[in-house]
């Protein structure tokens, strides 16, 4: 089973507008945080906001918001006022603190890719 | 810039061949990550290392293994290549071993491997 769920292959969005991509994810591990990345063209990785699992609040980055849903084990990312630097490929993680097995190890989502039309 | 470096940017060879990638992380950072990314498999991690140990391994094939050297410098080898270890490979560093919260990984800008 997928740990991180991007179900939108593809968004638009004009200029100026907010708009949401969603992410859902899986664990069982009472303790985890969760990450927005995103790519542009160019193909760097380049890490956005993050939510813990026991965060009260949600996270927000100057125009990045993550709307997280605990009992829904969603982590969608708002971003407000688009700009047309804002089209890229845009990545959920998770990082399980006490069950991934791992170190620190982010697993990721499949991507969704978003055009802010102008 | 990240302060993550990988070399080589792009990189084209053959089958059966093997090439090495390298990276070095952003200064002060013990932890090295790699990970590759195709397009049908998306973003996979494959291996880390801490201050030169090896602390955890994803699906990394057995064709491939990685080190850390005692500057923190961090090589992942390829070999055997076939035509579907095409894909971008990147190098990420983190700050602690057991990176918890919101200890961000930051990434380079990728290898870029065709194999032909």
């Amino acid at each position: 089973a997928q740990k991180i769920t991007q179900t939108q292959p593809g968004m638009f969005v004009q200029e100026k507008e907010a708009v949401t991509l969603d992410c859902t994810y899986d664990t069982s591990d009472p303790s985890y945080g969760l990450f927005w990345y995103k790519q542009p063209s160019s193909g760097e990785m380049i890490f956005l906001i993050y939510q813990g699992s026991y965060d009260q609040q949600n996270a927000t980055e100057g125009r990045y918001s993550l709307n997280f849903q605990k009992a829904r084990k969603s982590a969608n990312l708002v971003i407000s006022a688009s700009q047309l630097g804002d089209s890229a490929m845009y990545f959920c993680a998770m990082r399980e603190e006490n069950y991934g097995g791992s170190q620190g190890n982010l697993i990721f989502g499949k991507g969704t890719k978003l055009s802010v039309k102008p | 810039d990240s302060g993550v470096t990988q070399t080589p940017k792009h990189l084209i060879t053959a089958t059966g061949q093997r090439v090495t990638l390298r990276c070095s992380p952003r200064s002060g950072d013990l932890s090295v990550y790699w990970y590759q990314q195709s397009l049908d498999q998306g973003l996979q991690f494959l291996i880390q290392y801490y201050n030169g140990e090896e602390r955890a391994k994803g699906n990394i094939l057995e064709r491939f293994s990685a080190q850390q050297f005692p500057d923190l410098h961090s090589e992942l080898n390829l070999s055997s290549l076939e035509l579907g270890d095409s894909a971008l490979y990147f190098c990420a560093s983190s700050g602690s071993q057991g990176a918890s919260g919101a200890n961000v990984l930051t990434f380079g800008a990728g290898s870029r491997l065709t194999v032909l």
